[in-house]
């Protein structure tokens, strides 16, 4: 039972160089969420997704874009990384809503040099 | 604005030296409380939602508790393995299920 699977788990750039995460879930939810987690500030949400094909904004999403081609895929990009980019970037699932609350994967840490 | 905000940042007990987190939130048509654990390199772990003032909900050392205004997750007799940084959020009116988080509490317990 894989629940949220996220890759890679480390990775270092340098700036403007670019990468996607990917987050894979195989509980067939809807909803999808990459946050970003940096000290002192908690859980940011980036942007997210209510279904295949749809993507929307959340609290920062400058510097990154997102695709939801399959439902069970969602994709960040970061196009021209910068040293404020540096974080560790957490995948969320949900069934509808947030009345079942998220699934989060294990993470990946970016670090941008 | 909705906002969550957690207290205090760290948290150290003694093995068995109960105590209390604190997560005041001003949500606007709060649909639904949420506290995780994360564990250090890890992702959050879901423990308990919480729907209206009032309700109470338990899991082995921990019970959280919802007012209109603050929820608390109280530690009973914690032990080491309680050591975690809880996380706080809060899902408001809209239907896109974002949450709201706080910065989270840092519990350490020594044994």
């Amino acid at each position: 039972n894989a629940g949220v699977t996220q890759t890679p788990k480390f990775r270092v750039l340098k700036t403007g160089q670019s990468m996607t995460l990917l987050c894979a879930q195989d509980m067939n939810h809807e909803y999808m969420y990459w946050y970003r987690q940096d000290p002192g500030m908690g859980l940011r949400l980036i942007h997210y997704s209510v279904g295949e094909g749809t993507t929307a904004k959340g609290e920062v999403p400058d510097g990154y874009n997102v695709s939801r081609l399959k439902k069970q895929n969602f994709l960040l990009g970061l196009e021209s990384a910068a040293p404020s980019q540096t974080s560790v970037y957490f995948c969320a699932s949900s069934a509808s809503g947030q009345i079942y609350g998220y699934t989060f994967g294990s993470g990946t840490r970016l670090t941008v040099v | 604005e909705d906002q969550v905000t957690q207290s205090p940042e760290a948290l150290r007990l003694q093995e068995g030296e109960s105590s209390s987190l604190n997560c005041s939130y001003t949500v606007s048509g709060l649909r639904g409380l949420f506290w995780y654990r994360q564990d250090p390199g890890k992702g959050p772990e879901f423990l308990f939602t919480l729907y209206s003032a009032g309700e109470e909900k338990e899991k082995e050392r921990l019970k959280a508790t919802l007012t209109k205004k603050e929820s608390f997750l109280h530690i009973t007799a914690p032990k080491p393995e309680d050591s975690a940084t809880y996380l706080c959020a809060a899902h408001g009116s809209s239907n896109t299920g974002k949450l709201i988080f706080g910065q989270g509490t840092t519990l350490q317990v020594k044994p």
